[in-house]
């Protein structure tokens, strides 16, 4: 079946360190692939996305390249914060027309990232 | 708009006791998810629906879990005679697509359930 694997955590840096969240998927087709925060106590929000291989989804300074031939995803960023400090999941997506029409998400275990100033 | 809410945030019950979550969508969205998050790992899903029906519940974890969206808006997840294996937390999430797309799901905050 389908699924996600993640780097353990947790991921600890100090603040304007570079950070790298491995990524990699198994899937039939040829997925979505995505990237969920969840800062504490909030609900997993989007951060970016990319729908079909060399696709880079990037948000808020954060990067991550959609690579076919690895079946990779990693998150990258340049610089991180403290306010960066939470846990980051990714996940895929099947296309909705090969999965009975609709399209849900299967998510990795979540990387806990801890920044320090 | 203000997002993809859940009632209650928390809950705390007996084993053996009923719990019935409600999730408000986002108002013009047509799709409904729930997801159920164990500590240290990822969300699952467990059920969809597209406006009042339910497309997908193979995925709920036994016949102690069902689902509802009667009117097509709010969402309620119940969970019968509970066992201390449904200790989690339920996340809902909503999407607008039409059909053969792919549409960002957005996420309430989830109710914690803790039984007891």
């Amino acid at each position: 079946g389908d699924s996600v694997t993640q780097m353990e955590g947790p991921v600890t840096l100090s603040e304007e360190a570079f950070l790298t969240i491995n990524c990699t998927y198994t899937a039939t087709g040829y997925p979505s692939l995505f990237w969920y925060v969840q800062y504490p106590g909030e609900g997993l929000q989007l951060l970016l996305k990319a729908t079909k291989a060399d696709d880079k989804g990037s948000n808020k300074g954060f990067e991550a390249t959609y690579r076919k031939e690895t079946t990779s995803f990693h998150l990258e960023k340049g610089s991180v914060q403290v306010s960066d400090s939470a846990v980051y999941f990714c996940a895929l997506s099947l296309h909705p027309l090969m999965n009975s029409g609709y399209s849900t998400l299967t998510f990795g275990k979540g990387t806990m990232l801890l920044v320090s100033p | 708009d203000t997002g993809v809410s859940q009632d209650p945030r928390h809950k705390i019950t007996k084993r053996g006791q009923n719990v019935t979550f409600r999730c408000d969508p986002i108002s013009e969205h047509n799709r409904l998810y729930w997801y159920r998050q164990t500590l240290g790992q990822g969300p699952e899903f467990l059920t969809y629906f597209q406006n009042e029906a339910q497309l997908e519940k193979s995925r709920l974890l036994s016949d102690r879990f069902s689902a509802e969206r009667p009117k097509g808006s709010f969402s309620t997840l119940e969970i019968q005679r509970t066992e201390q294996g449904d200790s989690a937390m339920y996340l809902c999430a909503s999407s607008l697509a039409p059909g053969g797309t792919y549409n960002e799901q957005f996420f309430g905050p989830g109710t914690r359930l803790t039984v007891l």
